[in-house]
């Protein structure tokens, strides 16, 4: 069974701080997605990373696939109140269409 | 592009009666779709993975009987919760894989809120 452990659970910061999740695995994963999750709603596909030691940015998200896919991290600069949600680290293993998910981090941007 | 609608977005329902929910991939067609259920302040839980023409494959402990899955189309799947209990209100999300997919990835639907009476 793969597992992915992704920290930290909770997470408040103020308006402009920078900030860095973290998603590990002893299993190495095909690809692995971001999603960002607003309370009520269905997660959001923010991206998805293949090569290991990939970086992927969206703005003043920057998404990191380590050298050996088995981790990976996401790192916001700046942080905006508009950034504030549950975000879930998913990786798929070779020949599965399933998704193993971290458990979530949850972020609060206070202004 | 990669939008999946579900439909109701909430339903509220009176103990042992059924409820239908439906997961629908807009702009693309999926071979596989995934049907979760989601805790409050928790990730996602997956519940069964659906195939287009084919039976689904449930997680352990989930009760096959109860919550029957049909995949008729590639553009269509839907739960049904049956003799619904106040133990199965949760938020039920949908996700789909696309057909022409590389990466696996999954486009998740907005959610139903399910509420048992």
């Amino acid at each position: 069974t793969q597992l992915l452990e992704q920290s930290p659970q909770f997470l408040s910061i103020q308006e402009g701080e920078n900030l860095t999740v973290y998603c590990n695995s002893s299993s190495v994963f095909s690809s692995l997605q971001w999603y960002r999750q607003e309370p009520g709603e269905g997660p959001v596909l923010l991206v998805t990373v293949v090569t290991g030691g990939e970086v992927k940015k969206l703005k003043r998200l920057t998404f990191q696939f380590g050298d050996a896919r088995k981790d990976s991290s996401l790192h916001i600069t700046a942080a905006q109140p508009g950034d504030t949600g549950l975000y879930l680290c998913a990786g798929a293993g070779a020949g599965s269409y399933q998704l193993t998910f971290g458990k979530g981090t949850k972020l609060s941007v206070i202004p | 592009g990669a939008v999946v609608s579900q439909h109701p977005s909430w339903v509220i329902c009176k103990s042992g009666t059924s409820v239908k929910i439906e997961c629908r991939s807009l702009d693309f067609q999926a071979t596989t779709m995934f049907w979760y259920r989601q805790f409050p302040k928790q990730s996602l839980m997956l519940m069964a993975t659906s195939n287009e023409g084919s039976k689904a494959t449930y997680e352990q402990g989930v009760e096959k009987d109860k919550f029957l899955i049909n995949h008729a189309s590639l553009t269509l799947s839907t739960l049904t919760v049956t003799s619904a209990h106040p133990e199965d209100s949760s938020f039920y999300i949908c996700s789909a894989s696309p057909t022409a997919g590389t990466y696996n990835e999954q486009f998740f639907g907005p959610g139903t809120r399910l509420t048992v009476l």
